[in-house]
């Protein structure tokens, strides 16, 4: 069965300060797909990245970075400098892959809400 | 483009009543989510459907239950209600899936349907 743990329930930070939302994952396919979302107060989920299990090549996006190592199954999220907009709950995913691409059935974290305090 | 339509956006219950809750997905995609967010609870996968047809089923009582129409959009119905189905009912939709190889797993989601059970 497939698990994404998100340790971290909240996290209060200062404005430009860095911040890291760890992510943890189990799953017993090769295949696999690892998400982040964001949701903002009015209640939709933002997609903000995808990574499949075959590239653990780290990405960097403006002031948001990930980093996703295989051998500890951690797909972590790095806002820097943040911003007060950043203010949200933040869920980290999983999927199964599939011969004809990603099963978009998603199991989520529990999520990380962050406060970035001006 | 318009993006995940979900109505209503607000609906209060008794316990025992039914909920039906509507979604439309982004145009050219196929394949349905409904997730559950209950507090305390996190996302929780409820139903898939693709191209018509009920893909899979997340670990929810036969009184949730839902379709997809023939042009894609979906509704999901909630009978007997009880206080615990109380929550924010998310609606997301994807690329063509099954057989078109095309679908990367990125889901797009409404901004939700607060259902309150009273």
């Amino acid at each position: 069965a497939q698990k994404v743990t998100q340790a971290q329930t909240e996290i209060s930070v200062v404005e430009k300060e860095d911040v890291t939302l760890d992510c943890v994952y189990e799953t017993r396919d090769t295949t696999y797909y690892l998400f982040w979302y964001k949701q903002p107060p009015s209640g939709e989920l933002v997609f903000l990245i995808r990574r499949n299990s075959f590239d653990e090549q780290n990405e960097i996006s403006g002031r948001y970075s990930w980093n996703f190592q295989k051998s500890t199954s951690s797909f972590n999220f790095t806002i820097t400098a943040s911003q007060v907009v950043d203010s949200a709950v933040y869920f980290c995913a999983l999927s199964e892959g599939s011969k004809t691409g990603a099963n978009s059935k998603l199991t989520f974290g529990k999520g990380i809400t962050l406060s970035v305090r001006p | 483009e318009a993006g995940v339509t979900q109505s209503p956006t607000h609906l209060i219950k008794t316990r025992g009543q039914q909920a039906t809750l509507r979604c439309s997905p982004i145009s050219g995609h196929t394949s349905v989510y409904w997730y559950q967010q209950a507090l305390g609870l996190g996302l929780q996968f409820l139903l898939w459907y693709d191209e018509g047809e009920e893909r899979n089923r997340g670990n929810f009582p036969p009184r949730f239950s839902g379709r997809q129409f023939p042009n894609y959009s979906s509704e999901l119905n909630v009978n007997a209600l009880e206080l615990e189905d109380s929550a924010l009912y998310l609606c997301a939709s994807s690329q063509p899936g099954l057989a078109g190889g095309k679908n990367t797993g990125e889901l797009f989601f409404g901004e939700g349907s607060r259902l309150t059970v009273l």
